[in-house]
């Protein structure tokens, strides 16, 4: 069975603090790697997707790479604005299904 | 710039009522599917539909039924509701399912008293 694990469960970052999120996985072979943001009341908004070991993708102060165990969101100087849930997700083997992970709790203090 | 809207945003339900979760999507995407997402848990499949006229079933598809007439639109029923069904449901779409990023909507929050 597919598993996501998400670290740390909530961060609280200073402006400017730079940081990293973890999302460890257990698959059978991966078809793709997704991050999602999701603000309060609101659905989960598509980031990244990386697809293999090696891969990394940027989006402003976003920063995604991708281990064959995991994958790291590094937020460098962060604003308030950036505080949200990021969510992880894999989609492996045959499947369709996204399994995600449960999230880790940003907040960005001013 | 629509995307995935879903209807309605809020409900009530009295235990064993049924209902219908509406969700369209103006992306002309094949693959669409509902989660459910419960405080603690990750985001859970419930149906999914891989084309107008196919659908499975997710990993949570107990008590809940769909169909897909349409490309644009996939509605969740709830045939007879339960409080263990109070859960935020999200729809979401892709253009074919696979390696491909879902686009969800903003939810439905569904409360089973």
């Amino acid at each position: 069975e597919d598993q996501v694990t998400q670290s740390p469960e909530a961060l609280r970052l200073q402006e400017g603090e730079s940081s990293s999120l973890n999302c460890s996985y257990t698959v059978s072979g991966l078809r793709g790697l997704f991050w999602y943001r999701q603000d309060p009341g609101k659905g989960p908004e598509f980031l990244f997707t990386l697809y293999s070991a090696g891969e990394e993708k940027e989006k402003e102060r976003l920063k995604a790479t991708l281990t064959k165990k995991e994958s790291f969101l590094h937020i460098t100087a962060p604003k308030p604005e950036d505080s949200a849930t990021y969510l992880c997700a894999v989609q492996a083997g045959s499947n369709y299904k996204l399994t995600f992970g449960k999230g880790t709790l940003l907040t960005v203090n001013p | 710039n629509a995307g995935v809207t879903q209807t309605p945003k809020f409900q009530v339900l009295k235990t064993g009522q049924s209902m219908t979760l509406q969700c369209a999507q103006d992306m002309n995407h094949e693959y669409m599917s509902w989660y459910r997402q419960d405080p603690g848990m990750g985001l859970r499949l419930i149906h999914y539909s891989v084309g107008a006229g196919i659908t499975d079933q997710g990993e949570v598809p107990n008590g809940y039924n769909v169909s897909r007439s349409t490309t644009e639109d996939f509605p969740l029923r709830l045939l007879s509701a339960a409080p263990s069904q109070t859960s935020v449901y999200f729809c979401a779409s892709s253009l074919s399912g696979v390696r491909q990023p879902q686009h969800f909507g903003d939810g439905t929050r569904l409360s089973i008293l």
